[in-house]
């Protein structure tokens, strides 16, 4: 099993572009999520998914949309990249919930100038 | 969402025990303590979770006292590769409430 993946793992992009990070995961897990990290704050939740067809917001979705067409996927899509996005993003996965054990991606590294 | 705060960074030697105390006062009845453990340009990796008391596992031991304000993650006799950052996480059952710790960042020394 290849886990989670994610691509790009670099990227940067000027104010005002829009890009979309990739997410797979090759375990079947219902839970999917999206995690920004930034320097001394942790992990923050941006959207999380619990099935396909089904998404929600988390504590900082301002900026950024999902979908989950398929059990495997969930891409995030920065719409008009601001400066205050440069962040690492994570996307991870579970059997059941957020609460319960995730695996996470390699993470994206994203700056944006 | 419950506020989740740990200590900054911690140092320790070669064969210690090492305890990272997590604190979390709001904490809701049904909510979950799990610590993950990140390496630099890694994605976090589960360590342990619990709900009360304690819980022990192959690597680590997490003790979570009567009123669940704190937990506290203990790794016996740490070598240099346990040199990272360790994060906390509060969560409900369902996974929509979540709140990391900011991570101690752990330094074992030969």
């Amino acid at each position: 099993n290849a886990g989670v993946t994610q691509t790009p793992k670099f990227q940067v992009l000027k104010t005002g572009q829009s890009m979309t990070l990739q997410c797979a995961q090759d375990m079947n897990h219902e839970y999917m999520s999206w995690y920004r990290q930034d320097p001394g704050m942790g992990l923050r939740l941006i959207h999380y998914s619990v099935g396909a067809g089904i998404t929600d917001q988390g504590e900082v979705p301002n900026g950024y949309n999902v979908s989950r067409s398929t059990t495997e996927d969930f891409p995030l899509r920065l719409l008009s990249a601001a400066p205050s996005q440069t962040s690492v993003y994570f996307c991870a996965s579970s059997s059941t919930s957020g609460r319960n054990e995730q695996f996470f991606g390699p993470g994206t590294r994203l700056t944006v100038l | 969402l419950a506020k989740t705060t740990q200590p900054i960074s911690m140092d320790s030697y070669e064969g210690q025990e090492v305890n990272i105390t997590c604190s979390h006062n709001n904490i809701a009845t049904n909510d979950y303590i799990t610590w993950y453990q990140q390496f630099p340009s890694q994605g976090p990796r589960f360590i342990i979770q619990g709900y009360k008391t304690k819980v022990t596992n192959e690597v680590a031991s997490l003790f979570i006292p009567a009123d669940r304000k704190s937990s506290t993650l203990s790794l016996p006799r740490v070598s240099l590769s346990d040199t990272a950052v360790y994060y906390c996480l509060v969560a409900n059952n369902a996974g929509n409430m979540l709140t990391f710790g900011g991570g101690t960042r752990l330094m074992v020394k030969p």
